[in-house]
């Protein structure tokens, strides 16, 4: 069964520029979170989707935002970045089962630098 | 609100020497889920375990073991006989039942720095 991935895995942008992430949940997963991990605030909880729905969010700003389509892959946004933006962006995907989160995968993450 | 606080920011141990990491959370519900991630040098964040609040029974898996003390908000992990491969960083995390709406809003620890020298 394949993994979570994630592209790019690399990625170097400008200050003000915007970015798309890409992930593509294990298959039959259904609910798709991301994460952003920093040195300084360590790993963050920015949203979760399931079914094409976003169920939660983080303490983010609105620059952040995020979509899910029909077959479960998930895509995050971040508009006009910011250098504290530089950051490993990690997606994890689950079943999304309800009464209990169910294990999440994770990816091997975008690593997103801002100069 | 939740939070989860791992004290110890790096330990070093020399190969085959038991390593306990510790775990400390906090939460106002009385039903929630605690977790251990291992986040190897590549960077990918590998699950290791998933326990509810409802079941204190310790774990043990290979040299593996983890122990839930709700009277003490603990939930802390043992490696046995540790291995150079068991370099790594260790996260523990907490999702409480509800937070807006789902569940699977995990709260992390800042992390330990395992490091198995030869």
């Amino acid at each position: 069964k394949a993994g979570v991935t994630q592209t790019p895995r690399y990625l170097i942008k400008t200050r003000g520029q915007q970015v798309t992430l890409s992930c593509s949940p294990i298959s039959g997963h259904r609910s798709v979170s991301w994460y952003q991990q920093t040195p300084g605030q360590g790993l963050q909880f920015l949203f979760e989707y399931f079914s094409e729905t976003q169920r939660n969010k983080g303490n983010f700003p609105g620059r952040f935002s995020g979509r899910q389509f029909s077959n479960s892959r998930s895509e995050m946004n971040v508009s006009t970045l910011e250098l504290g933006d530089s950051a490993l962006y990690l997606c994890a995907s689950s079943l999304g089962l309800a009464g209990g989160p169910d294990e999440q995968y994770f990816g091997p993450g975008t690593r997103l630098t801002v100069t | 609100a939740q939070k989860v606080t791992q004290a110890q920011t790096e330990i070093s141990v020399v190969e085959k020497e038991d390593v306990t990491l510790d775990c400390v959370y906090e939460t106002r519900d009385t039903t929630y889920y605690l977790f251990w991630y291992k986040q190897p040098p590549s960077g990918e964040l590998v699950f290791l375990i998933r326990r509810n609040s409802f079941d204190e029974q310790n774990e043990i898996s290979g040299r593996y073991s983890w122990n839930f003390q709700k009277s003490t908000s603990s939930f802390n992990f043992t490696i046995t006989a540790s291995q150079v491969v068991d370099s790594a960083v260790y996260f523990c995390a907490l999702s409480e039942a509800w937070s807006g709406g789902s569940n699977y809003k995990l709260t992390f620890g800042k992390g330990t720095l395992l490091t198995v020298n030869p």
